[in-house]
């Protein structure tokens, strides 16, 4: 019930494309949900959060989008580019604490 | 401001050696945390800590081991190594006051083989 599924395990993506990743979760208590985007060598970074009282959120080319009765939700990038690509991890986490459930990550590479 | 800072960046152990990977932060972060990561399976909890003097188990805390003297250090000890720890291991860090969207920052990370 802890465990947030992410699909796909690896993406190639044309540049000027759209990327799209998917995760889903069981556990209803999740109530944060974050993006984290790693370049090979790097630690994960921040990229871009959403809380379930919204059903979207943008930042520039990058969209979260949320189903909270379908329990899951999705990062799209717009305008695909090169130096998108890397490894992103989605995430949950519950009210009562700040430790994050990882997916198990997708590697995008986009092609120039 | 360094950020979360990580040694070694490399080490290779034999089975059975025993090894600490450092983490030090210099922003004054509550929270820690130590991650490995294996291909295809995400970030794994290890252990965390929420403040100096107080840590508790995460997901996959077997064969290692931590403490938090401080609130800049976070090591984490390997007491005998063996080939399923091979792994490439995360310490982050972050601020949490209560507020739900924390940020967890990461270190470079240290990449970990064990023969």
């Amino acid at each position: 019930q802890q465990q947030v599924k992410q699909s796909p395990q690896s993406l190639i993506v044309q540049k000027g494309g759209i990327s799209i990743i998917n995760c889903a979760y069981e556990n209803t208590a999740f109530d944060y949900f974050p993006w984290y985007q790693q370049f090979p060598g790097k630690g994960p970074a921040l990229l871009i959060a959403i809380r379930p009282d919204v059903s979207e959120k943008k930042e520039g080319r990058f969209t979260i989008s949320f189903n909270k009765s379908a329990k899951q939700f999705s990062l799209h990038i717009m305008d695909s580019q090169p130096g998108d690509s890397a490894t992103y991890f989605c995430a949950a986490s519950m009210a009562s604490g700040s430790r994050l459930t990882f997916g198990e990550g997708t590697q995008l590479t986009v092609n120039p | 401001n360094a950020g979360v800072t990580q040694t070694p960046k490399f080490r290779i152990l034999k089975i059975g050696q025993s090894m600490t990977l450092q983490c030090t932060q210099d922003m004054n972060h509550n929270y820690m945390y130590w991650y490995r990561q294996d291909p295809g399976m995400g970030l794994k909890l290890i252990y965390y800590s929420v403040g100096a003097g107080i840590t508790d188990k995460g997901e996959v805390p077997n064969g290692y081991n931590v403490s938090r003297s401080t609130t800049e250090d976070f090591p984490l000890r390997l007491e005998l190594a063996a080939p399923s720890q091979t792994s490439v291991y995360f310490c982050a860090s972050s601020y949490f006051a209560g507020a739900l969207e924390e940020t967890q920052y990461f270190g470079p990370g240290t990449r970990l083989l064990v023969l």
